[in-house]
């Protein structure tokens, strides 16, 4: 069984520039969430995918945004980048979109520096 | 609004004695409870999880918790440390609805001294 795979690992750009990470779920699984780690802290939630829609979001703006595509597989995307972007973006998935009966699986993440 | 809140950001214990990882909980609803494991560099891992079916929870790698309604905690242990437990814990919690947001604490860093 194939788990959470995320690409780029590691990733630098410029203030001003715009990012996508990728994300492919676990085999069999057709939920996707996205979260944000900042350095010391713990992850934040940025929002859910659930059957390619966004089916729910955490307190980030909009210039955060992602897609998930046929296959389940997901991208973030992220304008306009601030220094305060920086951070470990990990994806997570899981079979079931409540978490009633399925917990999330997370990827290894993608390090993101905004310089 | 659900939260949980880890107490001690740092925690050293020798090998093989008693780990204890606090964390204490707010939730409005009964809430589904986890602990995960970060290793560095690393994404997280499960470590187990409370859905209301028993009060203590046994995880992998001889970890365990117990859920206190009365205490609001689910607190981790593991009766002997292992130099590969050395890691960072999350507590996080999540209640039921239309989508899963999972909130984390802030984490412990667990030393293991030889």
């Amino acid at each position: 069984e194939t788990g959470v795979t995320q690409s780029p690992t590691h990733l630098i750009k410029t203030r001003g520039q715009q990012v996508t990470l990728r994300c492919s779920s676990q085999s069999g699984h057709n939920t996707v969430s996205w979260y944000q780690q900042a350095l010391g802290q713990g992850p934040q939630f940025i929002f859910q995918y659930y059957r390619e829609e966004e089916n729910g979001r955490g307190n980030f703006p909009p210039r955060f945004s992602g897609l998930q595509f046929p296959n389940y597989s997901s991208e973030l995307n992220v304008n306009a980048l601030e220094l305060d972007d920086s951070a470990l973006y990990l994806c997570a998935s899981s079979l079931d979109r409540t978490g009633a009966n399925s917990p999330l699986h997370f990827g290894n993440g993608t390090r993101l520096t905004v310089t | 609004a659900q939260s949980v809140t880890q107490l001690g950001s740092h925690v050293s214990v020798s090998e093989g004695a008693l780990v204890l990882l606090r964390c204490n909980y707010s939730s409005s609803v009964p809430p589904y409870l986890f602990w995960y494991v970060q290793y560095p560099n690393q994404g997280l891992q499960l470590l187990l999880k409370y859905t209301s079916a028993a009060t203590l929870v046994k995880g992998i790698n001889g970890f365990e918790a117990e859920f206190k309604k009365s205490e609001t905690s689910f607190h981790l242990t593991k009766p002997s440390a292992h130099m590969s437990d050395a890691a960072e814990y999350f507590c996080a919690v999540s209640s039921s609805g239309g989508y899963q947001k999972v909130t984390f604490g802030t984490g412990t860093k667990l030393q293991v001294i030889p």
